[in-house]
């Protein structure tokens, strides 16, 4: 099993750029999870999709932030337009279906510095 | 309001030399505590879970526990590779997990 595979591994761009970063979950899993890593604040979850479906996106910062899961095995973070409080470490996770408590399995993470 | 707070922030140990993380959670309706593990540059990898006071599990050299408030993991004679950053998360419902800070382990040869 590959993981979960998130690309780019690293992101330099300029306050005011479109950014979108890129997740696959693993196969058979129906939840993904979209994190944001920070010094000041921690992990944080900024979206859940269950079944491609976003269930809670109440972590989502502001408008500038939207994601979506066109289908069960990719799912995309996008921030237009980004500015340098938005330079984090994002990790997509994914977790199966069936059982009530589910680990979450997490991807190795995009490294976002806004310039 | 839900909190997770994990302590220390850090901890150096030499290699035999064991310890314990503490994680206190205020989650109310706790529907099981996590812990990770996070190597540098990496993401958090999943350790165990734990549902019901009392309940103990264990791999290789790190035990975790679970009491009504409080979740203790146990590294028992740490080696340098034992060496990581280590999560607790409460779940709150079907989904949600709030992460503690974390507790950054350092082990010596």
């Amino acid at each position: 099993d590959a993981g979960v595979i998130q690309s780019p591994r690293h992101e330099v761009t300029e306050m005011g750029q479109e950014v979108t970063l890129r997740c696959k979950p693993i196969s058979g899993h129906n939840s993904l999870f979209w994190y944001r890593q920070t010094m000041m604040r921690g992990l944080e979850l900024l979206i859940y999709f269950n079944n491609n479906v976003p269930i809670d996106d109440s972590g989502m910062p502001e408008d500038r932030f939207s994601a979506k899961m066109p289908n069960a095995s990719f799912s995309t973070l996008k921030i237009q337009p980004s500015e340098p409080r938005d330079s984090a470490v994002y990790f997509c996770a994914s977790s199966p279906s069936g059982r009530l408590y589910n680990e979450q399995f997490f991807g190795p993470g995009t490294r976002l510095t806004v310039l | 309001e839900d909190q997770v707070t994990q302590s220390p922030e850090a901890l150096r140990l030499q290699e035999g030399e064991s310890s314990s993380l503490n994680c206190s959670y205020t989650v109310s309706g706790l529907r099981g505590l996590f812990w990770y593990r996070q190597d540098p540059g990496k993401g958090p990898e999943f350790l165990f879970t734990l549902y019901s006071a009392g309940e103990e599990k264990e791999k290789e050299r790190l035990k975790a526990t679970l009491t009504k408030k409080e979740s203790f993991l146990h590294i028992t004679a740490p080696k340098p590779e034992d060496s990581a950053t280590y999560l607790c998360a409460g779940r709150m419902n079907d989904y949600k997990l709030s992460f503690g800070a974390g507790t950054t382990v350092t082990v010596r040869a």
